[in-house]
């Protein structure tokens, strides 16, 4: 198993640019989620889903959208990409809760985003 | 709502002295889950433990061992015997009801230095 992966590792944006961040996993895991990481900080969650077609707002969910059209990905889209967007992005997944195991977040490796 | 604090910003030692990360948390819930995560400088997550709030006993895992204690809302980590591929960000996070979800609360993180 793969787990959780991210596409891309890295990418440089300029401001006012659009991107789309996929997070793919292979753990038939219903719950996904978007964090930001920020320098000093530890991570904020953006938005998340418990299901396919469904999402919701995070802490921190101005500026992005995502989409969950299918259960092994979560998209997080940037539609105009500012400078305070720059961060390093973390996917996770869990099972729902109930499940044994629900309460750990399994995390991908990271998209380091920069904004200019 | 729920607050992880970890008041050590930096730390750094030389190897081999034995080093205690503090973590002391917030929250109104009965039940919840506490965890430790190590960020290395190649910037992925590494999951290190998962505690839940009503198994208060201590654990040791090689060099590693983990203190909860409730009555005091910390749940502190130390590392005997320190090395220098110890060297990384150490997260704390609390569990906290999200919907059907549960999201992570992180603590801004400590750095640790193993100097050599």
């Amino acid at each position: 198993n793969a787990g959780v992966t991210q596409t891309p590792k890295f990418r440089v944006l300029k401001t006012g640019q659009s991107m789309t961040l996929l997070c793919a996993q292979d753990m038939n895991h219903e719950y996904m989620y978007w964090y930001r990481q920020d320098p000093g900080m530890g991570l904020r969650l953006i938005h998340y889903s418990v299901g396919e077609g469904t999402t919701a707002k995070g802490e921190v969910p101005d500026g992005y959208n995502v989409s969950r059209l299918k259960k092994q990905n979560f998209l997080l889209g940037l539609e105009s990409a500012a400078p305070s967007q720059t961060s390093v992005y973390f996917c996770a997944s869990t099972k729902p809760l109930g499940q044994v195991g629900s309460n750990e977040q399994f995390f991908g490796p990271g998209t380091r985003l920069t904004v200019l | 709502a729920q607050k992880v604090t970890q008041a050590q910003t930096e730390i750094s030692v030389v190897e081999k002295e034995d080093v205690t990360l503090d973590c002391v948390y917030e929250t109104r819930d009965t039940t919840y889950y506490l965890f430790w995560y190590k960020q290395p400088p190649s910037g992925e997550l590494v999951f290190l433990i998962r505690r839940n709030s009503f198994d208060e006993q201590n654990e040791i895992s090689g060099r590693y061992s983990w203190n909860f204690q409730k009555s005091t809302s910390s749940f502190n980590f130390t590392i005997t015997a320190s090395q220098v591929v110890d060297s990384a960000v150490y997260f704390c996070a609390l569990s906290e009801p999200l919907g059907g979800a549960q999201k992570l609360v992180f603590g801004q993180g400590t750095r640790l230095t193993i100097n050599p």
